[in-house]
């Protein structure tokens, strides 16, 4: 069974700043990754996705992230922030096939990014 | 293209209230799948759909009932609201269930008094 762990459900940084949201997954398959995020008041939209290849990801909006196997993780990162990255972010594991296929989504973690 | 689209945007009911969620998608996409969102509770999957024709349970289907119409179409219904069932509710669709990004709609905001 897969599970995800996002450490942290506030995270705040000031404009400008790095940006780092921490996702470790368990799965007894090879991954799927996914980030999602969320601005108020509307649904998920995928930021980006790690399936198979090169294990660093980028996505929208300067959004990467890095799938670690080791350390069972894959952290969104951002070298600046912008106001307009203020949002809740989801990350999400699926396995490669079969009944286990569903998304299983972490709790979530909301950005607050300070002027 | 509209994506995954959802009726109504909000509702309030009184506790034993029945309605029907209803969603949209089209993508051709094969999978389409209902959750709630509650504060601090991420995403919780309450049924799927794997293709049409097909419907299974997800973690939390108790007082829910789903209805796969057609390959476009997805109705979540509650027979019988209660208040626990407050909540924000998303359909999403997908290519297939295994391995593959879900595309959301934009929510139903659910008030159960």
């Amino acid at each position: 069974a897969q599970s995800v762990t996002q450490l942290g459900s506030h995270v705040s940084v000031s404009e400008g700043a790095l940006v780092l949201l921490r996702c470790n997954y368990s799965s007894s398959v090879p991954p799927y990754l996914f980030w999602y995020v969320q601005y108020p008041n509307q649904g998920l939209q995928l930021l980006l996705k790690y399936t198979t290849g090169a294990t660093l990801v980028k996505g929208i909006n300067g959004f990467e992230a890095e799938f670690k196997k080791s350390e069972t993780s894959f952290h969104l990162t951002k070298p600046s922030a912008h106001m307009s990255d203020a949002a809740e972010y989801f990350c999400a594991v699926s396995a490669t096939g079969g009944s286990q296929g569903n998304l299983i989504f972490g709790k979530g973690t909301k950005l607050s990014v300070k002027p | 293209n509209a994506g995954v689209t959802q009726t109504p945007k909000f509702q309030v009911l009184k506790t034993g209230q029945s309605m029907t969620l209803q969603c949209a998608q089209d993508m051709n996409h094969n999978s389409m799948y209902w959750y709630r969102q509650d504060p601090g509770m991420g995403l919780r999957l309450i049924y799927y759909s794997a293709s049409e024709g097909t419907t299974d349970k997800g973690e939390v289907p108790n007082g829910y009932n789903v209805s796969r119409l057609n390959k476009r179409e997805f109705s979540l219904r509650l027979e019988s609201a209660a208040p626990s069932q407050t909540s924000v509710y998303f359909c999403a669709s997908s290519e297939r269930v295994a391995g593959n990004e879900q595309f959301f709609g934009p929510g139903t905001r659910l008030t159960v008094l």
